[in-house]
């Protein structure tokens, strides 16, 4: 079975500083990876998607995440954070193609203080 | 397009009453989804279609069914609530293309929150 751990419920930064929000996922095949973001009070949007196309994978809006197998991580990143990344970003796996089975982490709320 | 839309967007129930969240697409999509959120838990698959005249469980489908009314429409219905079924729930719907490089990413609503009391 495949699950997804987000460590860290809560991160904060400062405007400028790095984002760096962290996910680790166990899967038993090669995975599907998907970033997805959530401002308050909306639906989720995706970020960026990992299909084995690249390890390194850009989004929307200036991230960005990698897969590394042998840590079994893709974590997300981005250079210098705005006051407008302020959300809840999910990390999601599928072991299916076609992705009728995501599973979720269970978020991180990213706060970016000025 | 609108995109995946779902009524209601807010909803208050007794316990053991029961409410139907519609939820419907305009992308021709041919999956369609029923998930929960809850605080510190990400998002849980309730049931599935994976086409139209098709539906399977997900992870938590214990009170609740669905009904995939056609392309376009997926009924989320709550028979008895319960106040564990407190929580916002999100439709969300996909291409379903298959192939490993031909994945269509999930397209979300904008949830609809209830409570039940």
């Amino acid at each position: 079975a495949q699950s997804v751990t987000q460590l860290g419920s809560h991160v904060s930064v400062s405007e400028g500083a790095l984002v760096l929000l962290r996910c680790n996922y166990s899967s038993s095949v090669p995975p599907y990876l998907f970033w997805y973001v959530q401002y308050p009070n909306q639906g989720l949007q995706l970020l960026l998607k990992y299909t084995s196309a690249a390890t390194l994978v850009k989004g929307i809006n200036g991230f960005e995440a990698e897969f590394k197998k042998s840590e079994t991580s893709f974590h997300l990143t981005k250079p210098s954070a705005h006051m407008s990344d302020a959300a809840e970003y999910f990390c999601a796996v599928s072991e299916n193609n076609a992705g009728n089975m995501l599973t979720f982490g269970g978020g991180t709320r990213l706060m970016v203080k000025p | 397009n609108a995109g995946v839309t779902q009524t209601p967007k807010f909803q208050v129930l007794k316990t053991g009453q029961s409410m139907t969240l519609q939820c419907a697409q305009d992308m021709n999509h041919n999956s369609m989804y029923w998930y929960r959120q809850d605080p510190g838990m990400g998002l849980r698959l309730i049931y599935y279609s994976a086409s139209e005249g098709t539906t399977d469980k997900g992870e938590v489908p214990n009170g609740y069914n669905v009904s995939r009314l056609n392309k376009r429409e997926f009924s989320l219905r709550l028979e008895s609530a319960a106040p564990s079924q407190t929580s916002v729930y999100f439709c969300a719907s996909s291409g379903g293309t298959s192939g490993r490089n031909a994945y269509n990413e999930q397209f979300f609503g904008p949830g609809t929150r209830l409570t039940v009391l």
